[in-house]
């Protein structure tokens, strides 16, 4: 299996612009994750889906992003319009989600720089 | 709640010396525990988990045992190598269906 794969690996932009990261998780898999990582807050999970279903959004910071899962093998996370606060590595991630033995498959991450 | 903690970072180690990082969790009920490893540039990736009670995980020479009565799954290596250099978390996913915590994550740095 290819593992998670996300696009594009690097994004520089100026604020104002809309920004979409993309998310192709594990085939199988039946649930995906969104962080982002920086360093002054860490690993912060922004939003889940579970069958294509978002099940917890609270992480997201605000209005400006938004998430989609049209279906079981592709995920966006858009950013409209994009600050330099938002500048982060934004990571996929996806798992099986069966009882306590879930264990969560993480992509490469979208490094993105707003300017 | 639940949450992690690590110990504060960054650690520094001279190559072949013992590794330790301590990682203890509040959590409902009895969560599976996990560390996770951050290269540079890359994503995390899964080091070793544990999923009950006195279970040790292991990998790559990296070992941690869940301990119950502390809350604790410290991290150990008998040896570090210049390739381990990383950060690593800690993380628990409980039991009742709520999301994975990481822990803020441990810079480990070897020098040759």
């Amino acid at each position: 299996d290819a593992g998670v794969i996300q696009s594009p690996r690097h994004e520089v932009t100026e604020m104002g612009q809309e920004v979409t990261l993309r998310c192709k998780p594990i085939s199988g898999h039946n649930s995906l994750f969104w962080y982002r990582q920086t360093m002054m807050r860490g690993l912060e999970l922004l939003i889940y889906f579970n069958n294509n279903v978002p099940i917890d959004d609270s992480g997201m910071p605000e209005d400006r992003f938004s998430a989609k899962m049209p279906n079981a093998s592709f995920s966006t996370l858009k950013i409209q319009p994009s600050e330099p606060r938002d500048s982060a590595v934004y990571f996929c991630a996806s798992s099986f989600r069966e009882g306590s033995q879930e264990t969560q498959y993480f992509g490469p991450g979208t490094r993105l720089l707003v300017l | 709640g639940n949450s992690v903690t690590q110990m504060e970072g960054p650690v520094t180690l001279s190559e072949e010396a013992f590794l330790t990082i301590n990682c203890t969790y509040t959590a409902t009920g009895y969560p599976s525990l996990f560390w996770y490893v951050q290269y540079p540039g890359e994503g995390l990736q899964l080091l070793l988990k544990a999923t009950k009670a006195d279970d040790k995980g292991s990998n790559k020479g990296f070992e941690a045992t869940y301990r119950k009565e502390t809350t604790s799954f410290h991290l150990e290596k008998g040896s570090v190598q210049v390739s381990d250099s990383a950060v690593y978390f800690c993380a628990l996913r409980p039991r009742d269906g709520q999301n994975f915590v990481f822990g803020p994550g441990t810079r480990l740095s070897v020098l040759p």
